[in-house]
């Protein structure tokens, strides 16, 4: 299994203003994913993270908006940009486990933009 | 792209009771369909998952079904109790990168004393 630390685990931020998330996986994993999942809806994939590569966005989600880092296997961040309220959502952080099996998630960072 | 539809959105049950949730995909070429439970406050917890080529998988008191055909699978829950209360989302995803899912809206169940 892969435990998941994300940081932080909830904000309140003024619109306009940009927040990063940190996810640390404590293994090395070369997936790593994240979600977006509005209040009391499904989990919606942002965009897929590789070491050593651009991530790849879903449709509907640009970079400019949720510049995405991915320095090593352990670790990746995600920027919410020029926030506005419609940003307010939960961001979670996805991972497989070394043998492609399974896919685990972090607690999530609850973000609120006011 | 994908599209997971989930159904029902929410499912009430006595306790000891079974409980079914049902969803279907469209794109043929998935072939890993994971079901996850997530709790108040926390991440989605994998609680059982099934591949391509297989029909169906038990684990205690949980089972998924699997229709390639007709391109649906569902979750079963035997014997509920309080502690199956929560939100179950069923997902699908393709290839080899079975961490890129797609997810149905999701299933509140409740299970009553």
């Amino acid at each position: 299994s892969a435990v998941i630390s994300q940081k932080p685990s909830r904000d309140i931020c003024q619109r306009g203003t940009s927040l990063t998330i940190q996810c640390q996986v404590d293994s090395q994993v070369t997936m790593m994913f994240w979600y977006r999942q509005q209040p009391g809806q499904s989990l919606t994939l942002i965009a897929t993270a590789n070491q050593g590569s651009e991530a790849t966005y879903e449709s509907g989600f640009v970079i400019d908006k949720f510049p995405i880092s991915r320095p090593n296997l352990t670790f990746s961040t995600l920027t919410v940009s020029n926030m506005s309220p419609e940003d307010s959502s939960i961001y979670l952080c996805s991972v497989e486990d070394g043998r492609g099996t399974e896919a685990f998630f972090g607690q999530g960072t609850r973000l609120t933009v006011v | 792209g994908e599209n997971v539809e989930q159904h029902p959105s929410t499912l009430s049950v006595q306790e000891g009771d079974s409980a079914v949730i049902k969803c279907t995909y469209s794109d043929s070429a998935s072939n890993y369909f994971p079901w996850y439970k997530q709790e108040l406050g926390k991440g989605p917890q994998l609680i059982i998952d099934i591949r391509s080529n297989v029909g169906e998988k038990k684990d205690q008191r949980i089972a998924v079904t699997l229709n390639k055909t007709a391109k649906h699978f569902s979750l079963h829950i035997t014997e509920t109790q309080p502690e199956d209360s929560a939100v179950y989302f069923c997902a699908a995803s393709r290839g080899s990168t079975l961490g890129r899912l797609y997810f149905g809206r999701g299933t509140q169940l409740t299970v009553w004393p």
